[in-house]
């Protein structure tokens, strides 16, 4: 079963244009974790953030984590054509498994 | 430092088959996870193996077997293969302790299809 799900399931924006995606979960959560894809590749990790914190910042991604609302979101700031791919939310709890969502499909237009 | 690597990249199998997957994980990393990725869905988490023995396992059936060797290294084994085993089957290695609290870095995965 898939924990995560991410929304939107699809999102094209222009070059330059700031993308948000959103994870929402349903157990509780030791940590959880971004990953991106590109055309059907392995993933590359982007950010973890653990269930203690609130935001974290790396280059141009910003993820927040809202553990009463199960939630988190990644934004990518300023974005390229090379960010196309697909991303992914992964949630590590207590059952000793890492769940992924669906995904979102993002498409930047040059 | 080299990064994970997997092996076949594509395979081919009829239904029934038995096939077996490789997986070298990234230098000083000891524990392996593998995933199947449907078409258009997100990873599922078969299982994951810390110092040789398997610690955490998803929904799968008995048929999906693994093995982790003294290097670190691992298999993935699917018996009695279903059409509905074709997948991207990744696997992905991290450092520290067994379970998810650290990042894990994915092997370009095995595109298995079953005929």
């Amino acid at each position: 079963s898939q924990q995560g799900e991410e929304d939107p399931q699809a999102l094209s924006i222009q070059e330059g244009e700031n993308a948000t995606m959103n994870c929402s979960y349903k157990t509780s959560i030791n940590n959880l974790q971004w990953y991106r894809q590109n055309s059907g590749r392995g993933l590359v990790h982007l950010i973890l953030i653990r269930s203690n914190e609130r935001e974290k910042h790396s280059g141009r991604l910003r993820v927040t984590l809202d553990t009463s609302k199960k939630s988190s979101s990644l934004l990518i700031t300023a974005s390229r054509a090379a960010d196309t791919a697909s991303y992914f939310c992964a949630t590590a709890g207590n059952t000793g498994k890492l769940i992924f969502g669906q995904g979102t499909t993002l498409q930047v237009k040059p | 430092e080299t990064g994970v690597t997997q092996s076949p990249t594509h395979l081919i199998k009829t239904r029934g088959q038995q096939v077996t997957l490789r997986c070298s994980s990234q230098s000083g990393h000891n524990t392996v996870s593998w995933y199947q990725q449907a078409l258009g869905q997100g990873p599922q988490f078969i299982f994951q193996y810390y110092r040789e023995e398997e610690n955490g396992r998803g929904n799968f059936p008995p048929r999906f077997s693994g093995l982790q060797f003294p290097n670190y290294s691992s298999e993935l084994n699917v018996n009695a293969l279903e059409l509905d085993d074709s997948a991207l089957y990744l696997c992905a290695s991290s450092a520290g302790t067994s379970g998810f609290y650290n990042e894990q870095f994915f092997g370009p995965g095995t595109r298995l299809t079953v005929l």
